[in-house]
């Protein structure tokens, strides 16, 4: 079982480029969540899925979409990235019904926007 | 506004040496309060406080959650260098499930 997975694992990318960072999850979870992680701000949350057909914004969304075709897959794309977009991006799933579980995190996309 | 802050940021200690960390939290409906460790990749899950369960531990690892200060501990007894890592506490409000993330606090254990 492989849990979450998240492609690239880091990428260097030239700012007005488009990018599209993949997650996808064998756990059957309905909720899924992207993160960005800076130093000193901790995780911030992007955008997140409840369930497969529906998105949400989160604390930080400008310059980020996100679609939930299916119950797996969570991408996040960048329409034109932006240095302040250099980041570490970690997507997240949990399992619902029940507010009060945990979210499983992937391994990380580092990305780099010059 | 929802809130999380962690204290302190950052933490050396040595091993053998016990550490408290610290999370306080300003919520308007609390649902839940998670820690997480972070070492070099993912956050990793340990332990999850709610109104029914303030008090939770697993080996040398202990968290308690006060709800009457808003504000929850992380302990750790006996450090090893394995436990270097970002310790992030986690705020769960409303009926969203999501969660809000304070800034972590780096733990390093030297030899």
């Amino acid at each position: 079982i492989a849990g979450i997975t998240q492609a690239p694992t880091s990428q260097i990318l030239a700012a007005g480029r488009r990018m599209t960072l993949r997650c996808t999850q064998d756990m059957r979870h309905n909720a899924m969540y992207w993160y960005r992680q800076d130093l000193g701000l901790g995780l911030r949350l992007i955008h997140y899925s409840n369930t497969a057909g529906t998105t949400g914004k989160g604390e930080v969304p400008d310059g980020y979409s996100v679609s939930r075709a299916n119950t797996d897959d969570f991408p996040l794309t960048l329409a034109s990235a932006v240095p302040s977009q250099t980041s570490v991006y970690f997507c997240a799933s949990r399992d619902m019904p029940g507010l009060h579980n945990e979210q499983f995190f992937g391994p990380g996309t580092r990305l780099t926007v010059l | 506004e929802d809130k999380v802050v962690q204290s302190p940021l950052s933490l050396v200690v040595h091993e053998g040496d016990t550490v408290t960390l610290n999370c306080s939290y300003e919520v308007t409906n609390f649902r839940s309060l998670l820690w997480y460790k972070q070492e070099k990749k993912a956050p990793t899950f340990l332990f999850m406080l709610t109104s029914s369960g303030i008090e939770k531990k697993s080996g040398r690892l202990s968290s308690i959650l006060d709800k009457k200060e808003l504000s929850s501990i992380l302990n750790i007894t006996a450090t090893q260098t394995g436990d270097s890592a970002i310790y992030l506490c986690a705020l769960g409000s409303g009926n969203t499930g999501k969660l809000i993330f304070g800034q972590g606090t780096t733990l390093q254990v030297k030899p």
